[in-house]
């Protein structure tokens, strides 16, 4: 199986900040990763696919890049509706599989 | 507007079975993979299962096979995950999502709570 681990788990910033959250896969899925938001008791939302392209409505803040092992996401010019969970995902291979999470909370 | 609802969360007790249902409406379904997604209390997300448009081909994760069955029915826009042999450590909201393949999970349902306990 593929293992997926993000960093940091969890993450202090203000309003108005830029943020970048990590993804790292065990073995290389090429761009088959994909980024989730999660706010409380809420379902997932997809945000990135193919590593780097938004679905469709989701805001440019929001940037993903990467290929082959390493990862990253950027959400730029904090509001307080982007402080969640975010998730990465790779689908290259059965079991998919997600991070462990990092939490983004208002310092 | 692709909506996908799921029902048939509920308690049960260890070595119980239930059936998890999800409508799909809003899309072609039959045209679409599907899967679904648990996440237990306070914990990260784990997908479960996946299905191909005519229910051909199923994957699931090791921790579900023997027990859980992902199926789906074209003529009702629905898929379903039949869990048998539930233990507690499938205490989780079940998440059903559209899979569209280079995009991945594009759209959630709100999801459905199973509880495993005695």
């Amino acid at each position: 199986d593929i293992q997926m681990t993000q960093s940091p788990s969890s993450l202090s910033a203000s309003v108005g900040d830029r943020v970048t959250i990590t993804c790292r896969a065990s073995q290389g899925i090429s761009n088959h990763l994909a980024w989730f938001q999660q706010r409380p008791g809420k379902a997932p939302k997809s945000l990135i696919y193919g590593a780097s392209s938004l679905q469709s409505g989701v805001p440019s803040k929001f940037s993903g890049s990467g290929s082959g092992t390493d990862f990253t996401l950027t959400i730029s010019s904090l509001q307080p509706e982007d402080f969640a969970t975010y998730y990465c995902q790779q689908y290259t291979s059965y079991p998919y599989t997600f991070g462990q999470g990092t939490k983004l909370e208002i310092k | 507007e692709v909506q996908l609802v799921e029902s048939g969360g509920g308690l049960v007790q260890p070595g119980g079975s239930l059936r998890l249902s999800c409508a799909a409406s809003g899309f072609t379904f039959s045209r679409s993979w599907m899967g679904w997604v648990r996440q237990a209390p306070g914990k990260g997300l784990e997908w479960v299962a996946n299905i191909n448009q005519d229910g051909s081909e199923k994957y699931s994760v090791d921790s579900v096979k023997g027990r859980f069955t992902i199926s789906r029915d074209n003529a009702k826009n629905s898929l379903y995950l039949q869990m048998n042999s539930l233990r507690a450590e499938d205490t989780a909201i079940y998440y059903c999502a559209r899979d569209t393949g280079s995009y991945g999970f594009d759209d959630w349902g709100q999801g459905t709570l199973v509880t495993v306990s005695s």
